[in-house]
Formats: C-alpha cells, structure tokens, sequence
C-alpha cells in the first residue's frame, strides 16, 4: 500500500518560516493537498494540486511538489498557524491517502 | 455557503451497526463527488470510502472493505455510511467531505463536516 511519511512535528519561532515535508514515492508524479486541523476542529483545505490556494488561504501558505517530497511552506508564520497539518495524495491501489500528520508549534 | 452536517454517530457494541447521514446544503449534491474520512482519538485522518455523483464509482478502504457501505439520496441531498460488523478499532470521529477533482482527476476534499462520534466498546 502507498504511504505518506511526515515529521511528527516542527517548531518554529513567529515571524519566520515553517516548512513540512511529505515523503512518498515518485510524489512528484501525483498531486498533493495539504490540511490544516485545530483542536476539536474540522480539518481545513489550504492546498491542492500542490501549489494552489484555496480562496480565503492567506498567501504566506505555499506548497510544491517534486521528486518523492512534497512541501508546505508558511511564511511570516503567525501564532494562530499553530495546528496539525496533514499532506493527502491519491493512490490507483490504496485510494485515498493521508500523511501521519505534522504538529506546527509557533513558540 | 457549503454546509455539511453530520449526523447518526453514538455507542454500539462489537459486532453491532450503525449508519451515519450527512446532509449536504449551499452547493449542488447531486453533481458532487463525496467521501467519508475518519479520526480516531489522538490519531491522524483515515480516508474511508468515496462515491461519484451517480454511484457508478465507490471506493473503499481496506480496512472497511465488506463491512461498510457508502450510499446517497440526492433528492435528499444526503450521504450516508453503513457500518457493520463494528470493530473497537473503528472507534472514531466520522467526518463527511466534499471531494473536488483536480486536473489528473484525483480527489482533494474542500468542504468537511463537523464530525460524528462513533464509540464502539462492550
């Protein structure tokens, strides 16, 4: 079966930039979305098709896609990016599939 | 604006069933792929089961293949999931979801519910 492989967590200071890599294979090759879930909270699509951005996504969330890593990336992170955050590609065997998820600690 | 709401969730025992609905408003249901993706406690999200528009497409994950079923009433703007055979690992918080189709036709999920708990334990 395919998987997704994330770091369990990243820390980062506000301000500066957070990145969360996604690892599968030939990743490049497929298209990545990425979650962004608060506590007790629905999770929220702030990427697909690797680099595009829903409306209502602020522009310091980014992504891209290439090799067997895919990557989000927040620029001038603010406290409140301060969540899980969860990579998802689609597999012709597996289906649908999520990465472990990241924790993003802005500290 | 997208609504989706679910509802159906609760206590069941082993080997019990339940069946889960998600009532869809603000956009057009019958036209929308849809998917259920679930979280067990403390846990990363787990995709479940997709169905097309007319249901001539289902997918389910492995870990549910047999034991559950995906439906629509799209006169009723309604998704559901038949649970069966419920196991203590299937002990989770059920989101439905609307998939979008990117460009190589693969789902991403842009609209979620808020959740239903199913707990299943003796």
């Amino acid at each position: 079966s395919y998987e997704l492989t994330q770091p369990p967590s990243v820390s980062v200071s506000p301000g500066q930039t957070a990145i969360i890599t996604c690892s599968g294979e030939k990743l490049g090759e497929r298209y990545t979305s990425w979650y962004q879930q608060r506590p007790g909270q629905s999770p929220v699509l702030v990427i697909y098709q690797d680099r595009k951005r829903p409306s209502g996504i602020p522009e310091r969330f980014s992504g891209s896609n290439s090799g067997n890593t895919a990557t989000l990336t927040i620029s001038g992170t603010q406290t409140m990016d301060e969540s899980d955050y969860y990579c998802q590609a689609w597999d012709s065997n597996s289906g649908v599939v999520f990465g472990g998820g990241t924790k993003l600690t802005v500290l | 604006q997208v609504q989706l709401v679910d509802s159906g969730g609760g206590l069941v025992k082993p080997g019990g069933s339940l069946r889960l609905s998600c009532v869809a408003s603000g956009f057009s249901f019958s036209d929308s792929y849809m998917s259920w993706i679930r979280q067990a406690p403390g846990k990363g999200l787990e995709w479940v089961s997709y169905i097309s528009p007319a249901d001539s497409t289902i997918y389910y994950a492995d870990s549910v293949k047999g034991r559950f079923i995906i439906s629509r009433d799209n006169t009723k703007n309604s998704l559901f999931l038949q649970m069966n055979s419920l196991r203590a690992a299937d002990t989770a918080v059920y989101f439905c979801a609307r998939a979008r189709l990117d460009t190589a036709m693969t789902p991403y999920f842009d609209s979620w519910g808020q959740g239903s708990l199913v707990t299943v334990a003796s």
